[in-house]
């Protein structure tokens, strides 16, 4: 069974720029969710998306939005990126609303480097 | 709101000792914890999860967890810890659904032969 799959791996934006990440979850999972993971700053909670709707948000600015298509997949945009975006992305997914109650898998990040 | 605290950055073990890293959280209700694991340049493992019951857990690669609710603690242990242990352990605390887990810092382990 594939895992949690993320692209891409590492990414270099200048400030100012647009990044676009992506992810696809397990198959059967309906929920994915975000996470940024900054040094020195541990995993910070994002978003999450079920069932194609946004379920939740982190403390973070209007600038980071994403979307989960009818597939499940997602995608994390951040606009006019910061220095202080610089990051580790991690996605995770699990089944969704009932039931799955925290035991996110996930995939290996895509790191975000801004210059 | 939910909190955690791993009061340990860095931990230093010598292999075939024992482990034990801590975990405090904070959160109104019945918490539903976690220990994750994450290897260099990987994505986090789910190592164990305490919902309710039994106090003590058992999970993957021979660790184990104690929930004890007086002190609001959730510590990892393994008995014998070996070389491929070192890795970075985050404590997270989740609601009753799950989402929005809230993680630790995490704390770093080290294994010296």
């Amino acid at each position: 069974e594939a895992g949690v799959t993320q692209s891409p791996t590492h990414l270099i934006k200048t400030r100012g720029q647009q990044a676009t990440l992506r992810c696809s979850p397990i198959s059967g999972h309906t929920s994915v969710y975000w996470y940024q993971q900054a040094l020195g700053l541990g995993l910070q909670f994002l978003l999450w998306y079920d069932e194609g709707e946004e379920r939740n948000r982190g403390n973070f600015p209007p600038r980071f939005s994403g979307r989960q298509f009818p597939n499940y997949s997602s995608e994390l945009n951040v606009n006019a990126l910061e220095l202080e975006d610089s990051a580790l992305y991690l996605c995770a997914s699990n089944t969704g609303l009932a039931g799955s109650a925290g035991e996110l898998f996930f995939g290996e990040g895509s790191r975000l480097t801004v210059l | 709101a939910q909190s955690v605290t791993q009061p340990d950055i860095h931990i230093t073990v010598s292999e075939g000792a024992s482990l034990e890293l801590r975990c405090n959280y904070s959160y109104g209700a019945t918490p539903y914890l976690f220990w994750y694991v994450q290897s260099p340049g990987q994505g986090l493992q789910l190592l164990l999860k305490y919902f309710s019951g039994d106090t003590l857990v058992q999970g993957i690669k021979g660790f184990e967890a104690e929930f004890k609710r007086s002190q609001s603690s959730f510590n990892l242990r393994k008995p014998s810890v070996h070389w491929s242990d070192a890795a970075e352990y985050f404590c997270a605390v989740g609601t009753e659904y799950g989402n929005k887990l809230v993680f630790g810092a995490g704390t770093i382990l080290r294994v010296k032969s």
